[in-house]
């Protein structure tokens, strides 16, 4: 069965540090890869998407993410965060069969001390 | 712009008790719906999608049921709640045409069952 895994579901940083959080995926076939962000008392927010093309892609405040197709990985990352920072990120895969299945990860809860 | 409600914010149901949650969307038409549904440290699992009025799917066999009445409007629905319903309740919609792509959130609802 197709699954997303977030390896760290808490981390714990200090302003300035470097963010990686990682998320790797169980499907062969071609996907639709997403970040999603949930601030504290904000909705669920995309952060970033990779359709094809370059697999650097970059989405806001400075986060960016790379697809390694040969590692099924789509690792977030951001070289320098911010307290604001501190939110839930969720890696999400949509299976690009023509239908509507997305399979997000468990998430992973930021915590970015001042 | 595009904006999406969900109601109500917080809910406290007894274990049998049916079950109605109401999503709607405004600034765009025919859009895709989803509803989510988010356990305590596990990722948003889909339930059901929707792409037209009166057409839904299920991704996962429960004693929920959804509905579309109208083409903005989603609804989520139980005859007998269980223990196991608790959660958080998460609608989202999609361009029409682009299953794979973005999905936009709504605040969610968190339902207790006791």
């Amino acid at each position: 069965a197709q699954s997303v895994s977030q390896h760290n579901h808490h981390v714990i940083l200090s302003e300035a540090a470097s963010l990686e959080l990682g998320c790797n995926y169980s499907y062969g076939g071609t996907v639709n890869l997403f970040w999603y962000v949930q601030y504290p008392g904000q909705h669920l927010q995309l952060l970033l998407k990779y359709f094809s093309g370059d697999p650097l892609v970059k989405g806001i405040k400075g986060f960016e993410a790379e697809f390694i197709k040969s590692k099924f990985s789509f690792n977030l990352r951001k070289p320098s965060v911010q307290w604001s920072d501190t939110a839930e990120y969720f890696c999400a895969v949509t299976l690009n069969t023509g239908g509507f299945k997305t399979i997000f990860g468990a998430g992973t809860r930021l915590f970015v001390k001042a | 712009s595009q904006t999406i409600h969900q109601w109500p914010a917080t809910l406290v149901q007894p274990v049998g008790s049916p079950l109605s949650l109401e999503c709607t969307v405004e600034g765009t038409s025919n859009p895709n719906l989803y509803w989510y549904r988010q356990a305590a440290g596990r990722g948003l699992q889909l339930l059901f999608y929707s792409v037209g009025i009166g057409q839904i799917s299920s991704e996962v066999p429960q004693n929920l049921s959804a509905s579309r009445p109208q083409d903005r409007q989603f609804i989520l629905s139980s005859k007998k709640l269980l223990l196991s319903d608790s959660g958080f309740y998460l609608c989202a919609w999609s361009v029409k045409g682009a299953p794979t792509d973005t999905q936009y959130f709504g605040p969610g609802t968190r339902l207790t069952v006791l």
